[in-house]
């Protein structure tokens, strides 16, 4: 695709719902991270895969929280039984490989959870 | 954690150089100098990198020090159109972006 798209690009959920964020990364990028970005902070690292393989999860805050990318292309990120606390943007980036010098962010999906 | 340190804020008159310092005084010898910008709510982009040289783009110059501590990006002719937050980031090309606080730049007609 010509850019890393993500949907919902806003999601409004109850505390204790899960919710499942989605990320279409660019059609030839082997890798793809995710990041939580708090109001007025800098984008903080999750999750990232290389291809369908998922080698570093180090910044997951809690087991609530899964990412899935079974077939090396899209992915997804679950949060199960949401807290208020997970209220934030969450963004999608992709790369050509593991190695490359530039990250592509997507729009990023906004979470609210009341 | 992040292991550069930004002034959390910084001017510029439109059409002036703006010139964004970055401390990072641990950096260790496989570690590259990236600098991001995000604009507004929009996602992260990426500006420009290096090692030890000095790099130069269409969007900017990285001016790294002898010894690699410190770096200073410089936007040439800053627009009202760079206004954004400023993110210089040290990493070893191994996966995660470490993004700290950043540079608030606003240029000023």
């Amino acid at each position: 695709g010509a850019g890393v798209s993500q949907s919902p690009r806003y999601k409004v959920t109850k505390r204790g719902q899960d919710v499942t964020l989605r990320c279409d990364p660019i059609s030839s990028h082997a890798t793809l991270y995710w990041y939580q970005q708090a109001l007025g902070q800098g984008p903080e690292f999750l999750t990232y895969f290389n291809y369908e393989a998922q080698p570093d999860k180090s910044g997951l805050p809690s087991d609530r929280f899964s990412a899935e990318r079974p077939e090396g292309s899209i992915s997804t990120l679950t949060i199960q039984r949401t807290e208020q606390r997970d209220s934030a943007m969450y963004r999608c980036a992709s790369s050509l490989d593991r190695g490359s010098n530039e990250q592509f962010f997507g729009p990023g999906t906004r979470l609210t959870v009341l | 954690d992040a292991k550069t340190t930004q002034p959390p804020s910084m001017d510029c008159a439109e059409g002036r150089a703006a010139n964004l310092p970055c401390n990072h005084s641990t950096i260790s010898g496989n570690e590259y100098v990236y600098w991001y910008r995000q604009i507004h709510s929009q996602g992260p982009q990426y500006i420009i990198h290096g090692l030890k040289n000095n790099e130069t783009n269409e969007m900017a110059s990285l001016i790294i020090t002898e010894d690699r501590k410190s770096s200073t990006l410089i936007l040439p002719h800053a627009t009202l159109r760079d206004t954004a937050v400023y993110y210089c980031i040290v990493y070893n090309q191994g996966g995660k972006l470490i993004f700290g606080q950043g540079t608030e730049l606003s240029v000023k007609p």
